[in-house]
């Protein structure tokens, strides 16, 4: 079936560090990707989302593309900043019993130090 | 503006216990659901609604009982509470059932440990 694989955490990074965290998919059809991040304390909240191959999401400086040739969605910051510091989830999206399901990685924790 | 709400933040159990976790928005979204959180396993799908009137089970339902009389509530109520129920749980809403287009948003979340 459809997954979600992520790379484990925790990462940790001094500030200003480029960040790379790594998720791969497994899909039937032709999913939806996203980035969730959870800060301390929180629900999650949408970082970015590509609908369809090619297409790049960014938000807050992050980034991420849709590479359907490499089944990734690989996320991507230039400078990290302290308050970066959260788990951050990757998710898909499939069809089933005539709904869209989201189905997420098991998150990677992000530690970034001043 | 308050989003999606839960209650209670916090919450002990003992086993076989019963209880029932609050879920509310007010974005008038038609499809919402729970989700679990545990360590090293991302979020889990437990039960969702498409709309009042109509819920369906998720990925992980066993235990879990859950109810849409309104589109603002949706209440998660465990029958018999057990030790592997202990985690945190999340709930969420979106507009339509297309999360492609949609914007899900998640409630802070209750953690529930059961003893």
């Amino acid at each position: 079936g459809d997954s979600v694989t992520q790379m484990e955490g925790p990462v940790t990074l001094s500030e200003e560090a480029f960040l790379t965290i790594n998720c791969t998919y497994t899909a039937t059809g032709y999913p939806s990707l996203f980035w969730y991040v959870q800060y301390p304390g929180e629900g999650l909240q949408l970082l970015l989302k590509a609908t369809k191959a090619d297409d790049k999401g960014s938000n807050k400086g992050f980034e991420a593309t849709y590479r359907k040739e490499t089944t990734s969605f690989h996320l991507e910051k230039g400078s990290v900043q302290v308050s970066d510091s959260a788990v951050y989830f990757c998710a898909l999206t499939f069809w089933m019993d005539s709904s869209y399901k989201l189905i997420f990685g098991s998150g990677t924790r992000l530690l970034v130090r001043p | 503006n308050a989003g999606v709400t839960q209650t209670p933040k916090f919450q002990v159990l003992k086993t076989g216990q019963s209880m029932t976790l609050q879920c509310a928005q007010d974005m008038n979204h038609e499809y919402m659901s729970w989700y679990r959180q545990d360590p090293g396993m991302g979020l889990r799908l437990i039960h969702y609604s498409v709309g009042a009137g109509i819920t369906d089970q998720g990925e992980v339902p066993n235990g879990y009982n859950v109810s849409r009389s309104t589109t603002e509530d949706f209440p998660l109520r465990l029958l018999s509470a057990a030790p592997s129920q202990t985690s945190v749980y999340f709930c969420a809403s979106r507009s339509s059932g297309i999360p492609a287009t949609d914007t899900q948003y998640f409630g802070p979340g209750t953690r529930l440990t059961v003893l």
